[in-house]
This record gives C-alpha cells, structure tokens and sequence, in this order.
C-alpha cells in the first residue's frame, strides 16, 4: 500500500503564476482533503472533495480551487499566486464518512513563491 | 482568532522522563480532540485522540488529558524516547465541519 502521495516534492513559482498540485489517495480512500502549513503554523483547512465535488471549503479564497477525478485522485489549482502562498500544502485522504483519526496525510508539496 | 492554542512551541526532556504538552481551545462545540505527530519531509500521522465524553484516554505510551470546564487538553508519553523527537499539533473539531490545528510544539528528547 503506498499511502497518499502527492506531486511535485517542491515547486518554485513567481508571483502571479498558477500552479496545479497532485494528490493521489491512499488504497481504498474516496475522500481528499487539501490544507496549506505556512512556516510556523498548523495545517490550514482549504477544502475537501468527496464524489468528484468540493463537500467543504475553509476561509481561502477563489484562487484556490480544485478537482476530483473518477479514480479519487485529486488536485489543488492556485492562480494568481502571491508570495503568502509559499507554504507547504498537505492532502489527505479518508473513506467517506469516516472518522477524524482515519485520515491519512501524504508528505506534502513545498511551494515557493518568488 | 485561533480556536486551538499550543502556547509552548518547544518543549526539550531526557530520555525516561514525562514529556506534556499542552492545548487550549475556545469554542466548546468541540466534540472530537486529536494529536498528530509530524517528523520532517514527512505528512502529520494520527496519534491518539479523545472524544468530548471522555476525560481520559490511553494509548500505550501515549495518554491524552481532556478538561472540558478548563477548555485545556494534554499530551502525556511516558517514558520519552528520542524517537519521539518530532513535531505535535493538537486538532479539534465537531460533527461535519474540518479539523482545526494549533501551531504546533516540537518535541526534542535527549539521551
């Protein structure tokens, strides 16, 4: 089982590019969740998709959007980048319904914003 | 306004000895506390976690305090070990809605 993966490792982009994240769930998780860790800080809720469809969303704003493919994979699509957007962005993944303890998180995207 | 507070961002203890760290948090619509623990390059993994019904619950070396009227959770590894060097963050939530993570405390045990 390879768990959640995500891709690219890192990624440096300059201020008012867009850039597309990749997460791919763990083995049998239909649920992706998306949370940006700036330096210094906690995960921060940015949305979560369950059956193709954003179910939840935080407090970010249209920049930040995403997509849910048939096969659960997913990806988080920032535009108009700004330099508060460096941050590391983590996806997890859970089975529908599931609880907050099975949620499992992949190793996360760096992203630098020049 | 943060609703989950780790007021300590590091906390250092030897190796054989209790390491506690702490967690305040605001909003008493809470139902569900969990800690995760994150090691560098690598995503937080889910530690243990407590149910607001609850004032207790252990996991092995792992225990976690919940006191509802004080809004203050804790996280109590006996014996420390120097594996358990790593980064902790303390996460809430209630029924539907997302986690909400405190800031973290990294935990440094020494040998």
């Amino acid at each position: 089982d390879a768990g959640v993966t995500q891709s690219p490792t890192h990624l440096i982009k300059t201020r008012g590019q867009q850039v597309t994240l990749r997460c791919s769930p763990k083995s049998g998780h239909d649920t992706v969740s998306w949370y940006q860790q700036a330096l210094g800080q906690g995960p921060q809720f940015i949305f979560q998709y369950y059956e193709e469809e954003e179910r939840q969303r935080g407090n970010f704003p249209d920049r930040f959007s995403g997509h849910q493919f048939p096969n659960y994979s997913s990806e988080l699509n920032v535009n108009a980048l700004l330099l508060g957007d460096s941050a590391l962005y983590l996806c997890a993944s859970s089975r529908g319904g599931a609880s907050y303890n099975e949620q499992f998180f992949g190793p996360g995207t760096r992203l630098t914003v020049l | 306004d943060q609703q989950v507070k780790q007021n300590s961002p590091s906390l250092s203890v030897q190796e054989g000895r209790i390491s506690i760290l702490n967690c305040d948090y605001t909003n008493s619509m809470f139902d569900y506390f969990l800690w995760y623990k994150k090691y560098p390059a690598e995503g937080p993994t889910f530690l243990i976690s407590i149910s607001s019904i609850k004032d207790k619950n252990e996991d092995g070396r792992f225990t976690v305090f919940l006191n509802k009227s004080a809004k203050h959770l804790s996280l109590h590894i006996v014996p420390s070990q120097p594996g358990d060097s790593a980064v902790y963050f303390c996460a809430a939530g209630q029924a539907g809605t997302a986690l909400i993570f405190g800031k973290g405390t990294t935990l440094s045990v020494s040998s």
